[in-house]
């Protein structure tokens, strides 16, 4: 079945600090790719996507691209705030009309001024 | 725009009691809704998919008598929790598609349940 390992955190970076976490995947046919992010007391928001392979999605100074040769979505951004704070998901849907989600365990990102 | 409500965000029950838990979206029809659960530092868990006015199709593990699931108007799902147990204890998090962007599933913020 489908299937997202995402790195472990927590995370703790300094504030313009680069980041990386990484997603893989293990899934029949071509899924869609997402990174969701839940801000402290609030629902998961959807930060960016890519539909396939080669997609780059971005969204806020956050980039990820869909590798199909690695099955990767790896989420970056240059240099991360402070509001940048929250827990990270990586998540697929397969096609075929299915918009059932499945999720990585989330990575809690901590940024330090 | 798109904003999904849950109520309530906690709840502490004795076991062997029910629970209602209430998944709203206030500015938009949720054509379906999901329902998920989420153990510490545990992924999202799919529970059920529930469409407005049909019967929800639950995830093959998940006990429909247990977790029941009624969508009985487009803003409104609810998940009632019967005869809770302590493990039954978690997190729900709610989530809605509108027919106009169904690639998108919109949040709750989640109900922390606590069963005693």
């Amino acid at each position: 079945g489908n299937s997202v390992t995402q790195m472990e955190g927590p995370v703790t970076l300094s504030e313009e600090a680069f980041l990386t976490i990484n997603c893989t995947y293990t899934a029949t046919g071509y899924p869609s790719l997402f990174w969701y992010v839940q801000y402290p007391g609030e629902g998961l928001q959807l930060l960016l996507k890519a539909t396939k392979a080669d997609d780059k999605g971005s969204n806020k100074g956050f980039e990820a691209t869909y590798r199909k040769e690695t099955t990767s979505f790896h989420l970056e951004k240059g240099s991360v705030q402070v509001s940048d704070s929250a827990v990270y998901f990586c998540a697929l849907n397969g096609r075929g009309g299915s918009e059932k989600l499945v999720f990585g365990k989330g990575t809690k990102l901590t940024v330090n001024p | 725009g798109a904003v999904v409500s849950q109520h309530p965000s906690w709840v502490i029950c004795k076991s062997g009691t029910s629970v209602k838990i209430e998944c709203r979206s206030l500015d938009f029809q949720a054509t379906t809704m999901f329902w998920y659960r989420q153990f510490p530092k545990q992924s999202l868990m799919l529970m059920a998919t529930s469409n407005e006015g049909s019967k929800a199709t639950y995830e093959q593990g998940v006990e429909k008598d247990k977790f029941l699931i009624n969508h009985a108007s487009l803003t409104l799902s609810t998940l009632t929790v019967t005869s809770a147990h302590p493990e039954d204890s978690s997190f729900y998090i709610c989530s809605a598609l509108t027919s106009g962007r169904k690639d998108e599933q919109f949040f709750g913020p989640g109900t922390r349940l606590t069963v005693l």
